[in-house]
């Protein structure tokens, strides 16, 4: 692995289904962040981690929760999807400091029909 | 008011033109400046960053940063169709120890050959 790798790549699912979207980073950082772009609404952050075992919501969180049991892993779950979930969803990740770039995951394309 | 407001184009020129790209913001807190660049169907990467005010160069590009008129702006010189994708500002402070990133809704460029 290097850098964020995320699974699945797109994915259909049906209303009031759940769904856990996964997210990996192999760069030891320890802030990892979940977004989810929209057209004509850019990139809005659902949630957060500053470090392993600490959470945050970002501007958007309702729907959605996370959990960071160790650094590497920072999964997103849709406890029960609706349609205005459907979205292309981001994982990224950060070392903590002044100068922290962003490093992005591909993406995830989620269809909530 | 939006704190970041960036113009969504779309934005079309022949090859070889002076692109200029626009974000404005409200929050006089923001310290750090960011353009991310994102190809379609792909996550964002990180283009330049820049601290408080004045002007950066890596190569063709240019960021600058006026924080008295709250304004920041990316040129591309001698652009390629290469550089046809979707440029995010993105800003940031270190308020409360936060990490996180405010991001304009993106500018989407074309470059024709």
């Amino acid at each position: 692995i290097a850098g964020i790798t995320q699974a699945p790549t797109s994915q259909i699912l049906a209303a009031g289904r759940r769904m856990t979207l996964r997210c990996t980073q192999d760069m030891r950082h320890n802030a990892m962040y979940w977004y989810r772009q929209d057209l004509g609404l850019g990139l809005r952050l659902i949630h957060y981690s500053n470090t392993a075992g600490t959470t945050g919501k970002g501007e958007v969180p309702d729907g959605y929760s996370v959990s960071r049991a160790n650094t590497d892993d920072f999964p997103l779950t849709l406890a029960s999807a609706v349609p205005s979930q459907t979205s292309v969803y981001f994982c990224a990740s950060s070392s903590t400091g002044t100068n922290n770039e962003q490093f992005f995951g591909p993406g995830t394309r989620l269809t909530v029909l | 008011q939006k704190e970041v407001e960036q113009d969504p184009g779309p934005l079309s020129v022949p090859e070889g033109a002076i692109v200029s790209l626009n974000c404005t913001y409200s929050n006089s807190a923001f310290q750090y400046f960011m353009w991310y660049r994102q190809y379609s169907r792909k996550g964002p990467e990180l283009l330049m960053y820049t601290y408080s005010s004045g002007n950066k160069e890596d190569g063709r590009f240019t960021a600058q940063v006026d924080k008295s008129s709250k304004y920041i702006s990316l040129f591309i010189r001698d652009s390629q169709p290469s550089d046809s994708a979707t440029y995010l500002c993105a800003m940031k402070s270190l308020q409360g120890g936060s990490e996180k990133l405010v991001f304009g809704k993106g500018t989407k460029l074309t470059v024709n050959p």
